[in-house]
């Protein structure tokens, strides 16, 4: 069965810190999807990135980076520079491929929550 | 613009009474899905539909029932019910070949 762990359940730092969030995942299928999505306080779910399995390459967008790594099944999201904006809850989620062959849900981690401090 | 919508945003219901979630899209999606949201378990799928007339359980689907008439609606239904059902709900969409998922803006719903 698919598996994603955020062991972080909260993290506190002050602003223009980095922060690294973790994700480790679990699943027995070569082709899968990796996403982190953003919960601000108002509660939308904000899509940030998606990461293929077949593609290991790190991706740096503005101050977010992510870090993906299959030989330790981790998917690593950094902040660098935090902002009180930042502050939110962050998922994790995986999904298998093929989607066009019944492929459906997203599996989530249990969610990081986020506090900048100014 | 391209949404997913979802009404109630809120709702505050007492056990037993019968309530239904509405979840549209325009995006002309064939893939549905509906999600709740618990403290500490994060996101966990209640039900899904790959298409009008199919749709199949997800993680969680006790409780709750769906279903999908026309492509843009897919609506979720309580029969009756119960304070475990107090939740955040979210809807999404995909479509066919596209591995992104369009999340409606939540119903929180509570139960007492």
């Amino acid at each position: 069965a698919q598996k994603v762990t955020q062991a972080q359940t909260e993290i506190s730092v002050v602003e223009k810190e980095d922060v690294t969030l973790d994700c480790v995942y679990e699943t027995r299928d070569t082709t899968y999807y990796l996403f982190w999505y953003k919960q601000p306080p108002s509660g939308e779910l904000v899509f940030l990135i998606r990461r293929n399995s077949f593609d290991e390459q790190n991706e740096i967008s503005g101050r977010y980076s992510w870090n993906f790594q299959k030989s330790t099944s981790s998917f690593n999201f950094t902040i660098t520079a935090s902002q009180v904006v930042d502050s939110a809850v962050y998922f994790c989620a995986l999904s298998d491929l093929p989607y066009s062959q019944g492929a459906q849900k997203l599996v989530f981690g249990q969610g990081t929550r986020l506090t900048i401090n100014p | 613009e391209a949404q997913v919508t979802q009404n109630p945003r809120y709702l505050i219901t007492v056990t037993g009474k019968k309530l239904t979630v509405t979840c549209s899209q325009n995006m002309n999606h064939e893939y549905m899905s509906w999600y709740r949201q618990d403290p500490g378990l994060g996101l966990r799928q209640i039900y899904y539909s790959m298409n009008v007339e199919v749709t199949d359980k997800g993680d969680v689907p006790e409780g709750y029932k769906v279903s999908r008439k026309e492509k843009r609606n897919f609506p979720l239904i309580l029969e009756s019910p119960s304070p475990n059902q107090t939740s955040l709900y979210f809807c999404a969409s995909r479509g066919s070949g596209n591995n992104e998922q369009f999340f409606g803006p939540g119903t929180r719903l509570t139960v007492l």
